[in-house]
């Protein structure tokens, strides 16, 4: 079964508008990963978050190892944040890093 | 800032055709990949390696070969091209093993038609 469950599948905001994000793992991690994927594009690292709470401008991530879930918040939203955002993950048993299906964001003016 | 370049980055072929998609990593990194993007499916890996002559399954391996000539050259090759492999591939590479970020490249559209 898929090992990574991501929430919503897509997002629709206004500009300035706040968004969260969900990722959900079906088993233990040892690490996790936020990408950005632009609209037709290639992924970019976000975060590369183990546990805790990072955060980087407008983006903030949040990690709980315990409960299995990471999340991803955007505040002010921009149009530019526009695009597929990604969580990626590997077990404690050092697998590869396994992905998400992705949120599919959208701002709109 | 790492570079992995794909190419090409389209590519059309038919059924049975013989394919092979390229990429060179810049940085030193141990480890290639390739994966693949389909819709409702999320990116999912189909080959890695984590050095020159090595080469490591991932979740979706068939109908795929792969080859890792040099520490920056990673190869994927599919000699009986599927519709079914209509993708987009993307190849990435790492300093080590999961734990540190991956780099992408732009990514090579595949039509089999």
């Amino acid at each position: 079964g898929q090992q990574v469950q991501q929430s919503p599948t897509s997002l629709v905001l206004q500009e300035g508008e706040n968004a969260e994000l969900q990722c959900n793992f079906s088993t233990s991690l040892n690490s996790m990963q936020w990408f950005y994927q632009r609209p037709g594009g290639s992924l970019v690292s976000v975060f590369y978050n183990p546990s805790g709470t990072k955060q980087s401008g407008r983006l903030t991530s949040t990690t709980v190892i315990k409960e299995r879930r990471s999340s991803l918040h955007i505040s002010s939203s921009q149009i530019t944040d526009s695009g597929t955002y990604l969580c990626a993950m590997d077990a404690n048993s050092g697998t590869y890093q396994r992905f998400g299906t992705g949120t599919k964001l959208q701002v709109v003016p | 800032e790492a570079a992995v370049t794909q190419s090409p980055r389209n590519k059309v072929t038919v059924t049975g055709g013989n394919v092979t998609l390229s990429c060179r990593q810049t940085n030193s990194h141990n480890y290639m990949y390739w994966y693949r993007q389909d819709t409702g499916h999320g990116l999912r890996l189909i080959h890695y390696s984590y050095g020159a002559g090595n080469l490591q399954i991932g979740d979706v391996p068939d109908g795929y070969k792969a080859t890792r000539t040099t520490q920056e050259d990673f190869f994927l090759l599919l000699e009986l091209a599927s519709p079914s492999q209509t993708s987009l591939y993307f190849c990435a590479s790492s300093d080590n093993f999961s734990q540190n970020t991956l780099y992408f490249g732009a990514g090579t559209r595949l039509s089999v038609l």
